[in-house]
């Protein structure tokens, strides 16, 4: 079946710095990838949707600057995480679909701590 | 854009018993769908069932069928036979990528 692959499964950094993350579809072509993060015992919130090769589109309220999205191949999406501050701790996690899945496949998530 | 609502928070079954989960969607798209996702405490989204506005037939796959009732815009999984591993976070979601809150079902032995 289709599979995606996010790293890292975790990250520490410190205030102030940047943290990627990455999800390569593994065995099919990602043309659409939405970025979602997720509080402890909350819903997974929707960040953005990228489609290949296009601008990703932020939902209201999400800041562009801060969480860039790149989906320059079929295969890989990357979410980082720019100037990150203790506030963006949270859980982020991928989903993708294309050709090839059906319906949407999910990473396995990256939790990210910002000390 | 599909709004998803779930408004069970969280809800207990008995082991070996079924339980239904709900959850409600508002759109004006004449083809669309939804989505039931688990999630257990290990953070992973483990896709269950699927069902299209224009398939004739309730979803089923294996111990998951879908309720769907479109005059009510209502897609609630239905577990049957819930097991101690059924133990999770469970979400509705549509095609555009939008979870509804979830709910937490509880397997009781």
């Amino acid at each position: 079946g289709a599979v995606v692959s996010q790293h890292p499964s975790w990250v520490i950094c410190k205030s102030g710095t940047s943290v990627k993350i990455e999800c390569r579809s593994l065995d099919f072509q990602a043309t659409t990838m939405f970025w979602y993060r997720q509080f402890p015992k909350q819903s997974l919130m929707l960040m953005a949707t990228s489609n290949e090769g296009s601008k990703a589109t932020y939902e209201q309220g999400v800041e562009k600057d801060k969480f860039l999205i790149n989906h320059a191949s079929l295969t890989l999406s990357t979410l980082t995480v720019t100037s990150a501050h203790p506030e963006d701790s949270s859980f982020y996690i991928c989903s993708a679909s294309g050709p090839g899945a059906y319906g949407y496949t999910f990473g396995s998530g990256t939790r990210l701590t910002v000390v | 854009a599909q709004k998803i609502t779930q408004t069970q928070p969280g809800m207990f079954v008995q082991e070996k018993e079924a339980v239904t989960l709900d959850c409600t969607y508002d759109t004006s798209d004449q083809s669309y769908g939804l989505f039931w996702y688990k999630q257990p405490s290990s953070g992973e989204m483990i896709f269950l069932i699927y069902q299209g506005s224009y398939d004739e037939q309730n979803a089923t796959e294996g111990r998951y069928s879908l309720n769907f009732q479109k005059a009510r815009k209502s897609a609630n999984l239905v577990i049957s036979a819930s097991q101690l591993g059924d133990s999770a976070m469970y979400f509705c979601a549509s095609p555009a990528g939008r979870f509804g809150a979830g709910t937490r079902l509880t397997v009781k032995p």
